[in-house]
This record gives C-alpha cells, sequence and structure tokens, in this order.
C-alpha cells in the first residue's frame, strides 16, 4: 500500500532556529513530491515541487530534498520566524495527472 | 497569480438534503480534482477529473457523489443525501502537466 509519513508530527522551536521536516514513503516509484503548508482552517498552499528526477529544490528560506531510493524527502527551514507556524504537508504523486497521497503534516511551532 | 476559487467557504446543511461545492480551476489546467479532510485527519483523495471525464475515484466516492464540468470553466462536487460522516473540509484543485498542484481555500460542509 502506497503511504506517506511525516516526521514528527509537531515541532515547536525558538524563533531564529533552523528546522527539518521529515516525509518518508513507502513505493519509491514516485513522478514527483509536493510539499505545502496549511494554516489552520485554511487551504493548502504550495511551497516546493520536486520532479522525481531532481535532488532538491530552493525557494527562499526553504530547501526540499528528495532522496527516491531511500523513500525520503526533508523540508529545510532556515531562520524560523513566528509566521512559519503551520502545518507542513508533503504527498507524493505516481503518475502524471494522479492523485496525490498525503502524510499526516507536522505541526510546526515557532516562539518569538 | 492565478487561483483556483471555491465557493462557498462554509456550508451547513440538514442530513439527507443536497448540497453542491462550486470551484472555478485555473483557466489553462487540464487536470481537476477533489479532496477533503475530516477534521484532525489527513486530506483524502476523492476523485480526478480528466478530458470531461472521471480519470480515478477513491471507495470514499460512492454512488451518493458527483462531478461536472458544466459549462468549461466550473467544476462542481454533488452529494446528493449527506451524511453526519460528510461533515470535513473540501478542496479542489488543478493541474498542468508536470507543474504541481494548485488548490483552493476550501469549503467547509457542516452537516447537522
Amino acid at each position: 500500500k502506497q503511504e506517506v509519513t511525516q516526521i514528527p508530527a509537531a515541532l515547536s522551536v525558538p524563533e531564529g532556529e533552523n528546522l527539518v521536516l521529515n516525509c518518508s514513503f513507502t513505493d519509491s516509484a514516485i513522478y514527483n513530491l509536493q510539499w505545502f503548508r496549511q494554516d489552520p482552517g485554511k487551504g493548502l498552499t504550495s511551497l516546493l515541487l520536486i520532479q522525481s528526477s531532481q535532488r532538491e529544490q530552493t525557494s527562499g528560506r526553504l530547501n526540499a530534498s528528495l532522496d527516491k531510493s531511500s523513500g525520503r524527502s526533508t523540508l529545510y527551514i532556515a531562520a524560523s520566524q513566528p509566521g512559519d507556524s503551520a502545518t507542513y504537508l508533503c504527498a507524493v504523486i505516481y503518475n502524471q495527472g494522479g492523485k496525490l497521497i498525503f502524510g499526516q503534516g507536522t505541526e510546526l511551532s515557532v516562539k518569538p | 497569480e492565478p487561483e483556483v476559487t471555491q465557493t462557498p467557504s462554509h456550508q451547513v446543511t440538514q442530513m439527507g438534503q443536497e448540497v453542491i461545492l462550486r470551484c472555478v480551476p485555473i483557466s489553462n489546467h487540464l487536470y481537476f480534482y477533489w479532496y477533503r479532510q475530516i477534521l484532525g485527519q489527513k486530506v483524502e483523495f476523492l476523485v480526478s477529473f480528466y478530458n470531461n471525464e472521471i480519470s480515478e475515484k477513491s471507495e470514499i466516492f460512492d454512488d451518493q457523489f458527483s462531478v461536472e464540468r458544466p459549462d468549461g470553466s466550473n467544476f462542481t462536487l454533488k452529494i446528493r443525501s449527506t451524511k453526519l460522516e460528510d461533515s470535513a473540509m473540501y478542496f479542489c484543485a488543478s493541474m498542468k502537466q508536470s507543474y504541481g498542484y494548485t488548490f483552493g481555500s476550501g469549503t467547509r460542509l457542516t452537516v447537522v
């Protein structure tokens, strides 16, 4: 069964810390992987998309890496800010146009 | 930046009533989706739509659910006879080939 797991489920850090969120997937034959941010009661905002042939993508203070062979991705957030507080979701897709399979998310709290 | 628009943002309905959730995907996208998220749970795939027909559906998407793209711009999800367990946030999404998903802000459906 194709599943996505995110560790940790929740994380609380002081402002300014660098942090890493982890995502693992059971079937490594992914087409691509996408990281999203979800604020409480709100929709999903796309952060980074990594194609299966890529190893990493960067956007501002965010860097996502992909190791397909081991079934893992990490989202690195540099110099965290209170505005980064949200739930971060990892999702994989196995074919063009196919469905996203989501992890349960990591709830991040950045304290001032 | 183009957006996926969902209406209404919140709908309250009585058990057994029909509801229609509406979405306007991004105009040049080819793939359209509905997902749902029950409070505190993972985002779950419901159905995908491509080339004017359903391309994949989950086991959640039973005979009570239907989708339509009636006029080339709107994309609707109908639930014929709502149950209490249909209470959830429903997300519409669209995708242009290989460019990742864009999600709407969601409709919170409350069945009473």
